[in-house]
This record gives structure tokens, sequence and C-alpha cells, in this order.
């Protein structure tokens, strides 16, 4: 079974600085990918960045980059430069293929991100 | 390219009636998943359909229900609605293959009250 946890239900970050959001996750298949997406109060679900687990280099886009640690099974986000638009909830998400029909995401409890000027 | 439609933004049933949600995924796209967000909690997976068949379905009871259409447009169907049935419902695509490398992209939702 996959599982992702962040411990960080909430966190208040000055504007432009930087941030890690923290993000853990235990699965047994031999491949898989990581995801973290952000959900302003609109609802809809943003695509940020991915992370393979046969990827040698860290993920980045932009400001966002993914502290990928395969050994300690750890895929933190970094926001750099964190800006007001930046508030929203954060989710941590896995993909796996340990069979045929496994191939959702899984979530964890996601992490309020908020930006204060 | 348009990405993951969702229809209807907002929808408001009676307890007892049912709802139809909609979701057109992204062009080649043929993998279509759905989820619910009830308020204040995280994703919960209801289904995913690829290539027109239900491959999984999540702990949810047999009147969530869903089909993808020939074009991988997918309807989910909540039948007898009950009060907790209140949540955003997110749909999602991806192309189909090596799911550890496709990534997935979600509609802005619909919001379903039920009263």
């Amino acid at each position: 079974a996959q599982k992702i946890t962040q411990t960080q239900p909430g966190m208040f970050v000055q504007e432009k600085e930087a941030v890690t959001l923290d993000c853990t996750y235990d699965t047994s298949d031999p491949s898989y990918g990581l995801f973290w997406y952000k959900q302003p109060s609109s609802g809809e679900m943003i695509f940020l960045i991915y992370q393979g687990s046969y990827d040698q280099q860290n993920a980045t886009e932009g400001r966002y980059s993914l502290n990928f640690q395969k050994a300690r099974k750890s895929a933190n986000l970094v926001i750099s430069a964190s800006q007001l638009g930046d508030s929203a909830m954060y989710f941590c998400a896995m993909r796996g293929i340990s069979n045929f029909g496994n191939e959702k995401l899984t979530f964890g409890t996601g992490t309020r991100l908020t930006i204060i000027p | 390219e348009a990405g993951v439609t969702q229809s209807p933004t907002h929808l408001i049933k009676t307890r007892g009636q049912q709802a139809t949600l909609r979701c057109s995924p992204i062009s080649g796209h043929t993998s279509v998943y759905w989820y619910q967000q009830a308020l204040g909690l995280g994703l919960q997976f209801l289904l995913w359909y690829d290539e027109g068949e239900e491959r999984n379905r999540g702990n949810f009871p047999p009147r969530f229900s869903g089909r993808q259409f020939p074009n991988y447009s997918s309807e989910l169907n909540v039948n007898a609605l009950e009060l907790e049935d209140s949540a955003l419902y997110l749909c999602a695509s991806s192309l189909s293959g090596d799911p550890s490398g496709n990534t997935i992209y979600f509609g802005e939702g619909s919001w379903l009250t039920v009263v």
C-alpha cells in the first residue's frame, strides 16, 4: 500500500522568504512518481512539479524545486522567494505501479501555506 | 490546448436525488480519475477509467458509479444522495502507459451541495 505523510497542517511564511513543505512517503513499488499540487481557495488542483523515482537529479520548475531523498523516502517541496499568491493548500501525491489497477494518485493530507506581507 | 474540463461548476440537489457530473480529459489522454474532496478533508480516490473500462475504484458505496465514453470523456453518477456527499468532485486525466512518468492534470472541479 502507498502512503503519503505531510506533517505540517499549516505554515506561515514572510513574503520573499523561501519555504520548505515536508512530504514523506512509503511504498513497495519499484517505480513511482511523486507530485506536488497547489489548491487555491477556488478548488482547482494545479500541478506544480513531478519527480520520478529513477530520476537522478532533483526536479525544478521555476521557483519550485523538489528535494528528493530516496533513501529517506522524502520529497520536500521548496518554494523560493515566496509571493502572496503562493498562499494555498499544497498536496504531495504519489503514483506507483505495484500491479495493474493501482495507478491512482495517493494524496497526503495537505499543508496550508499562508504568506504574510 | 484545452485542459481538463468539468461541468457543472456548481450543483445543488436534494437528499435522495441523483447527481451527474461530467468530465472531458485533455486531448489525447485516455485515463480519467475521479476524486472526492469533502470540506476540510483530503482527496479520496473514487474511480479510475482507462480506454473505456473501469480499472479501479475506491472505498465508496455502489451508489457512486460512472462510465467512460468512446471519446474518453467521463460521467460520475451519485444515486440516492446523502448530505455527506456534499463535496468538491475533481476529475483528472493522464496518458496511458508508464504511470510513474505521466503527469495527472486536474479540472477545476464540480461543487456538489446536497440539502
